[in-house]
């Protein structure tokens, strides 16, 4: 069974750039999460979809951060414009189905992203 | 807001001995977590606990939940050092399972 795909694999911008990442989760899978982790902390949930509608996005910077997931499927995540603290490794999951008892999150290998 | 506190943060232990991570919530949540994350890696799930009362073990690895303490451990069992990791505990709440991870705690197993 293929995991979780994501590119790319890693980023270097400026601020005040645009960046784009992009997940595909396994195949099945309802549930997609967006994760950001800063060095040495946890992952922070940055938006939760359930196919292809959101359930939570409450910690999304919406001012600058903006994800769609068309059809259900793939993911996109995207910074605009991105600033030196959104420096991060940005980690995409997905679950079979949020509730019901399969939850177990399969995690991305992420994407890297330094702002300069 | 659900907060999730883990100690230590930092773990330094000589192989073959035995240790616990504690992992505290702050409110009532539905699902505890453990993963792994190895350097530069991504997360690995280890467990997923349901009920109070819950045990799990895979390995030298257990996890516990006590729900009326809001508290999970994980206790590892004479200690090798491919367990060598950073450790996540997560909580998850709500009907789509919102889940918050703790701050992590990096396990250095020492030959």
């Amino acid at each position: 069974e293929a995991g979780v795909a994501q590119s790319p694999r890693y980023k270097i911008i400026e601020k005040r750039q645009s960046v784009a990442f992009w997940c595909n989760p396994i195949s099945g899978h309802a549930t997609l999460y967006w994760y950001q982790q800063i060095l040495g902390q946890g992952p922070k949930l940055l938006i939760q979809f359930q196919n292809n509608g959101v359930v939570d996005d409450s910690q999304l910077p919406k001012d600058r951060f903006s994800a769609e997931r068309l059809k259900g499927v793939d993911s996109t995540l995207k910074i605009q414009p991105a600033k030196l603290e959104d420096s991060a490794v940005y980690l995409c999951a997905s679950s079979l189905w949020a509730r019901q008892g399969q939850e177990t999150q399969y995690f991305g290998p992420g994407t890297r992203l330094l702002v300069l | 807001e659900l907060k999730v506190e883990q100690n230590p943060l930092f773990l330094s232990m000589q192989e073959g001995k035995n240790y616990t991570i504690y992992c505290n919530y702050s409110t009532t949540s539905d699902r505890l977590y453990w993963y792994r994350q190895d350097p530069g890696k991504s997360l690995e799930s280890l467990f997923v606990l349901l009920s109070n009362g819950a045990v799990k073990q895979e390995g030298r690895l257990m996890a516990s939940l006590d729900t009326k303490a809001r508290l999970s451990t994980l206790h590892i069992t004479a200690a090798v050092h491919d367990l060598s990791a950073t450790y996540f505990c997560a909580s998850g709440a709500g009907g789509y399972q919102k889940v918050t991870f703790g701050t992590g705690t990096k396990l250095q197993v020492i030959p």
